[in-house]
């Protein structure tokens, strides 16, 4: 199985700012990374898609970058709607894993 | 646009079944591998199983072999998850969700509200 690890757990960051989460996996799931966004009570959205693409209708301020086992989410110009917590997830092997999440909150 | 939407939640005890449904709708059902999804607070989220558009090839966790179940009906724009043997650990917010094309190992494009199933005696 491959393991996701996401840091960091917390990201505290001022609106305007940017923030970079990372994704770290076990082994190489080569470029078949995705990223989602969750609010509370609702359920996760895609924002990126094999690793740089970004999903309809998300906003240029988030890009996805990397490859192997190394990943990364950077959002850019943080605006109060983007407190969340944000999930990577590989679709390289069976089972489908996802990352532990890291809760992005705009002071 | 396209619309999940699950049904057939509920509080079960444990070693009861519960059938989850979801409805499929503004896009090609037929077309798109289709896969259930569980959160739990403690657990995160936890892909349960998948089917390609054809039936033909599933996918099931591990900690599901054997108790869970996952149909489709292209006809009825449907998917089902039977699942049987319910414990404790299976209590989630269980959620249908939509791949990006035909197949299985493709982004996860779409995500249905979630249906809760409890088990609890």
């Amino acid at each position: 199985e491959i393991v996701l690890t996401q840091s960091p757990a917390t990201l505290s960051v001022s609106p305007g700012e940017s923030a970079t989460l990372s994704c770290r996996a076990s082994q190489s799931v080569t470029t078949n990374l995705n990223w989602f966004q969750q609010k509370p009570g609702q359920p996760p959205r895609l924002l990126i898609y094999g690793t740089s693409n970004r999903a309809a209708d998300i906003p240029d301020r988030f890009s996805g970058s990397g490859s192997r086992t190394e990943f990364a989410l950077i959002i850019s110009s943080l605006q109060s709607e983007d407190s969340a917590v944000y999930f990577c997830q590989q679709s390289a092997a069976w089972p489908l894993t996802f990352g532990g999440g890291t809760r992005v909150e705009i002071q | 646009d396209v619309q999940l939407v699950e049904s057939g939640g509920g509080l079960v005890k444990p070693g009861g079944s519960l059938r989850l449904s979801c409805a499929g709708s503004g896009f090609d059902f037929s077309y798109y591998s289709m896969t259930w999804i569980r959160q739990t607070p403690g657990k995160g989220l936890e892909w349960v199983s998948s089917i390609t558009r054809d039936s033909l090839s599933i996918n099931y966790a591990d900690s599901v072999k054997g108790r869970f179940t996952v149909s489709r009906d292209n006809a009825r724009t449907s998917l089902y998850l039977q699942m049987n043997g319910l414990r404790g650990d299976d209590t989630a917010v269980y959620y249908c969700t939509r791949h990006a094309g035909v197949r299985s190992l493709t982004a996860i494009m779409f995500w249905g509200q979630g249906t809760v199933v409890t088990v609890s005696s």
